[in-house]
């Protein structure tokens, strides 16, 4: 597809789980960028992936979320023992580079229940 | 404390009046971008500033970034109710990591009546 693709677009989950949601950027984008909205709020900047430089990792909000991109393309955001409060539209974003416009994709709604 | 302030929050006007919405910081941004976002979709850009003092019209919205490259203004002339969405400032700059990163206010929710 054109667009940046997510997967799954809705995750419901027990406490105490861990899940993942996957982001396939725009083909050539080397910039991915994770963002996280609650309702009605702003997005949570959680961490940027700039080709192959190590990943920005200062918005990540505890050591139980993690992310990875392989090849420079796919990334893969990884939330181990789920808590009520990672209830959110997790978004994925990519940008041809630094200070550029970023394409989002639709987020993926995790509810923790 | 929030690094972009958003206002107001909440916005619900008529088809046809004028409004503004601010995004205000005490930080410089190398350029500060707006987004607006539908439900169930992701943000889209429509425009980004770089120059302080910059003004850029986009058909009835109009955008300024502040001489000092600390804010913006976003206003809508005779508001459609398509402009209905949701409003996000967002700024570029280096974070401590050394990183230029995103960062975005929490938005401004317009909900315009016909």
């Amino acid at each position: 597809g054109a667009g940046v693709s997510q997967s799954p677009s809705n995750k419901v989950t027990e406490k105490g789980k861990d899940v993942e949601l996957r982001c396939d950027p725009i083909s050539g984008h080397t910039a991915l960028y994770w963002y996280r909205q609650s309702l009605g709020q702003g997005l949570e900047f959680l961490i940027y992936f700039q080709g192959n430089s190590a990943p920005d990792k200062s918005g990540l909000p505890s050591d139980r979320f993690s992310a990875e991109r392989t090849g420079g393309s796919v990334s893969t955001l990884t939330i181990q023992r789920t808590q009520q409060e990672d209830s959110a539209v997790y978004l994925c974003a990519s940008s041809l580079g630094l200070a550029r416009e970023l394409f989002f994709g639709e987020g993926s709604r995790l509810t923790v229940l | 404390t929030q690094l972009l302030e958003q206002s107001p929050q909440f916005l619900s006007i008529q088809e046809g009046e004028n409004l503004t919405v601010y995004c205000n910081s005490s930080s410089v941004f190398s350029s500060l971008q707006w987004y607006r976002q539908e439900p169930g979709e992701g943000p889209v850009l429509l425009v980004t500033v770089v120059t302080g003092g910059e003004v850029k019209k986009l058909k009835r919205l109009t955008f300024q970034f502040g001489d000092a490259r600390k804010d913006s203004s976003l206003h809508i002339t005779a508001a459609q109710p398509g402009d209905t969405g949701l409003y996000l400032c967002a700024g570029y700059r280096l974070s401590g990591a050394g990183s230029y990163q995103l960062t975005f206010g929490k938005g401004t929710k317009l909900s315009v009546i016909p």
